[in-house]
């Protein structure tokens, strides 16, 4: 099946530092990729969509200045978190459009970041 | 009102019980529906996907859409401790993004 990796897998940060995480898609090609974070026993709360050459779309009350998304070729999307805060730690989860049939995703195995 | 509403459970089972998970939607406009599993501290994994109405079965796994009512289903056969986890039903239109439940934790006892 399809993979999908993530880099790095935890993060411990200070206050005020950016810290970036890779999403990639090992063997196939991925026009559309999604972020999402996760607080602990908590579902999935879409952050933006990726797609490729283009800029993000960023869900409502996501700061598109503080969460860059990147997505620069069809296997590798990144997301920066700038000046990170406590209040940004989180599980911070990416997918790629699994093109098996709409709807379907590929998920990361995930980045915990946690900021002190 | 949720597009997508799972009960939270969490719901607790007999290794080798039938288990049955369940997700209700309001938007008319879904037609893809997939189920998700996700071990403590991984990313989700595609677990299996129905387009429309109907039944889709793989292995000790069968999915189930009933349009009509709005109800999404998972059965678990002979349930196992290694299904212990939580499982995400998520509805699609034709748009490109899902709408996620919140997800039901199943923890199989041996």
């Amino acid at each position: 099946g399809a993979v999908v990796s993530q880099h790095p897998s935890r993060v411990i940060c200070k206050s005020g530092t950016s810290v970036k995480i890779e999403c990639r898609s090992l063997d196939f090609q991925a026009t559309t990729m999604f972020w999402y974070r996760q607080f602990p026993k908590q579902s999935l709360m879409l952050m933006a969509t990726s797609n490729e050459g283009s800029k993000a779309t960023y869900e409502q009350g996501v700061e598109k200045d503080k969460f860059l998304i990147n997505h620069a070729s069809l296997t590798l999307s990144t997301l920066t978190v700038t000046s990170a805060h406590p209040e940004d730690s989180s599980f911070y989860i990416c997918s790629a459009d699994g093109g098996l049939a709409q709807g379907t995703q590929y998920f990361g195995p995930g980045t915990r970041l946690t900021v002190l | 009102q949720k597009e997508v509403e799972q009960d939270p459970g969490p719901l607790s089972v007999p290794e080798g019980a039938i288990v049955s998970l369940n997700c209700t939607y309001s938007n008319s406009a879904f037609q893809y529906f997939m189920w998700y599993r996700q071990y403590s501290r991984k990313g989700p994994e595609l677990l299996m996907y129905t387009y429309s109405s109907g039944n889709k079965e793989d292995g000790r796994f069968t999915a189930q859409v009933d349009k009509s009512s709005k109800y999404i289903s998972l059965f678990i056969r002979d349930s196992q401790p290694s299904d212990s986890a939580t499982y995400l039903c998520a509805s699609n239109t034709n748009a490109g993004k899902s709408t996620f439940g919140d997800g039901t934790t199943l923890t199989v006892k041996p």
